[in-house]
């Protein structure tokens, strides 16, 4: 089975300073990977998605992630973030013949202090 | 162009009643998949339909049920709540090939009590 895991709950950082949101991910078979971002009370933004080919990706709102299969990691980052950027995080997974099936993480809070 | 709506915003039942969350989906969109986010956790997958046809289904009781209409918009339907049920329910819609492509709604916030 498949499963996702972040590995930190909350990640507290001031203004301007970068971050990095972690995801491990555990599946047999191949994956397309995702970031989304929540921000209170609405639903679910797509960051940026990996499908193939360059490991580097670049999304929304200046995140980036770095696909690592010999880690299973999907870690997100900005080099610098904003008070904007306060909201909640989530990886997910979809398996290539399950596209409608995305198998999410529970979620990491980013918190940006001034 | 309109984005993935959900109605109601809110509402609130009791244990043991029924109730029924109404989906539509972006326009071209035949697939859609419901989600439940319990607070303080990441969605769940409950079921994706596309074509009017239910594709994928994910962990959860068989007081869950969904159907898709001609129009590709959905219903989600619970039976029997229970507290547990209180959650943020979550409709995306995507499509073909691409069904991984989700576009979420702003969701369902269900109490019940």
């Amino acid at each position: 089975a498949q499963s996702v895991t972040q590995l930190d709950s909350q990640v507290p950082v001031f203004e301007e300073a970068p971050v990095e949101l972690r995801c491990n991910y555990s599946s047999s078979v191949s994956v397309y990977l995702f970031w989304y971002v929540q921000y209170p009370n609405q639903g679910l933004q797509l960051l940026l998605k990996y499908l193939s080919g360059s490991t580097l990706v670049k999304g929304i709102n200046g995140f980036e992630a770095e696909f690592n299969k010999s880690q299973t990691s999907f870690h997100l980052r900005k080099p610098s973030v904003h008070i904007s950027d306060t909201a909640e995080y989530f990886c997910a997974v979809s398996l290539y013949n399950q596209g409608g099936k995305l198998i999410f993480g529970q979620g990491t809070e980013l918190s940006v202090k001034p | 162009d309109a984005g993935v709506t959900q109605s109601p915003t809110h509402l609130i039942k009791t244990r043991g009643q029924q109730v029924t969350l109404r989906c539509s989906p972006i326009s071209g969109h035949k697939s859609v998949s419901w989600y439940q986010q319990v607070l303080g956790q990441g969605p769940q997958f409950i079921f994706q339909y596309y074509e009017k046809e239910e594709r994928g289904r994910g962990n959860f009781p068989d007081r869950f049920s969904a159907r898709q209409f001609p129009n590709y918009s959905s219903e989600l339907n619970v039976n029997a709540l229970l507290l547990g049920d209180s959650a943020l329910y979550l409709c995306a819609s995507s499509g073909s090939p691409r069904f991984y492509e989700q576009y979420f709604g702003p969701g369902t916030r269900l109490t019940v009590t």
